[in-house]
């Protein structure tokens, strides 16, 4: 079935430190991607997603592209802050009407200033 | 527009009691998700809507487990009895079509 494998946590950054957290997948076909975001206290929130190959998705100065030759979908940052501390979570939406989400771990963030 | 409604935002119960939780999903948003998160890990399905229908139970541990969404809107689990490892965040999430599901805040089980 469909897997999503992330990178252990928590990772500990300075502030405007460059961030990577890694994300591979399995799935059956071509699954949409998303990273999901969760701060202190709150809900899940959309970060990003891209739904085909190659696609790049961004938002908040936070990227992941759509890798489908190395089955990645790594989110990076240039410069994190102190708000940026928080989960985040890499998922996939599978084929064939099956729009439910299957989610990695979570990777937690520290950011110190 | 408001977002997904979950209550209570914390139980907590003794084991083999019974428990509610209640979803009021955005407004329009035909497709309701239940999902299980378990400390640590990510949110895990436990069962799909569309509208009224169930479409997708497959993970739902139906001894224990029941769900309704009777009108097509909100929508109720329950767990009856609760066991020790039923303790957890339960989230709902809900969406339109294809578009990104929303979730509420969730409500954290705490089984003792």
């Amino acid at each position: 079935g469909d897997s999503v494998t992330q990178m252990e946590g928590p990772v500990t950054l300075s502030e405007e430190a460059f961030l990577t957290i890694n994300c591979t997948y399995t799935a059956t076909g071509y699954p949409s991607l998303f990273w999901y975001v969760q701060y202190p206290g709150e809900g899940l929130q959309l970060l990003l997603k891209a739904t085909k190959a190659d696609d790049k998705g961004s938002n908040k100065g936070f990227e992941a592209t759509y890798r489908k030759e190395t089955t990645s979908f790594h989110l990076e940052k240039g410069s994190v802050q102190v708000s940026d501390s928080a989960v985040y979570f890499c998922a996939l939406s599978g084929i064939a009407g099956r729009r439910a989400l299957t989610f990695g771990s979570g990777t937690r963030l520290q950011v110190q200033p | 527009e408001a977002g997904v409604v979950q209550s209570p935002r914390y139980k907590i119960i003794e084991k083999k009691q019974p428990v509610a939780f209640w979803c009021n999903p955005i407004s329009g948003h035909n497709t309701l998700y239940w999902y299980r998160q378990n400390l640590g890990q990510g949110p895990e399905l436990l069962i799909r809507y569309e509208n009224e229908e169930a479409v997708d139970d497959s993970q739902l541990p139906k001894d224990r487990f029941s769900a309704e969404r009777l009108k097509g809107v909100d929508s109720t689990l329950k767990i009856q009895p609760a066991e020790l490892g039923d303790s957890a965040v339960y989230l709902c999430a809900s969406s339109l079509d294809n578009s990104p599901l929303h979730f509420g805040n969730g409500t954290r089980l705490t089984v003792t």
